[in-house]
């Protein structure tokens, strides 16, 4: 079975452009999962949907962040504009109502 | 928010030692999991804990939640190469990660042949 897939898997970008990072959920999980990754913070929840729909984005750092999640099978967070501070690794992960969360591979986002 | 306190940081230990990590919490989870991550790719699920007390194992992992809810630790016996990694705790409010995770810092596993 396909796990979580995300795109790109490597973004490098300039200052101030728009940056849009892809997610497909495993088949038949309906909940989805929007992490950050640096070294200085670690793992931090960025966002989540519950059937499609954004149930706590208290992690979203800044206006300038913003995820949707238009159906079952596909997510997109997007950043604009970008900036150097946004250089992180992005993941998302799914999982059944009151399941396991299994994690895509991430994409490595690097903001110049 | 919410920090998780993992210990130890990192581990220097012979190929064959058993390992043991531990995360810690200023307040009560109701679901913890562990996780490994490999260079370049996304954490993936070791072990998930639902209820106080419970033990469980995975093959040479064992997990344990913490009867007060605040804490759990995972071991590692018979340390083979591919167990290099870094391994991540992780609490969820829900029963069984509803809800977003939150993680610790993580533990950093080298193995000396």
């Amino acid at each position: 079975d396909a796990g979580v897939i995300q795109s790109p898997r490597h973004e490098v970008t300039e200052m101030g452009q728009e940056v849009t990072l892809r997610c497909k959920p495993i088949s038949g999980h309906n909940s989805l999962f929007w992490y950050r990754q640096t070294m200085m913070r670690g793992l931090e929840l960025l966002i989540y949907f519950n059937n499609n729909v954004p149930i706590d984005d208290s992690g979203m750092p800044e206006d300038r962040f913003s995820a949707k999640m238009p159906n079952a099978s596909f997510s997109t967070l997007k950043i604009q504009p970008s900036e150097p501070r946004d250089s992180a690794v992005y993941f998302c992960a799914s999982s059944l109502l009151l399941g396991e969360q299994y994690f895509g591979p991430g994409t490595r986002l690097t903001v110049t | 928010g919410q920090q998780l306190n993992q210990s130890p940081q990192s581990m220097f230990i012979q190929e064959g030692e058993d390992v043991s990590m531990n995360c810690t919490s200023s307040s009560i989870f109701n679901t913890w999991l562990w996780y490994k991550q490999d260079p370049g790719e996304g954490p993936v699920l070791l072990i998930a804990l639902y209820k106080a007390g419970e033990l469980t194992s995975n093959g040479r992992l064992t997990a344990q939640f913490g009867i007060t809810r605040k804490d759990s630790f995972l071991n590692i016996s018979a340390s083979i190469p591919s167990d290099v990694g870094i391994y991540f705790c992780a609490g969820s409010y829900s029963g069984g990660g509803a809800d977003g995770l939150t993680f610790g810092k993580g533990t950093h596993l080298i193995i000396q042949p």
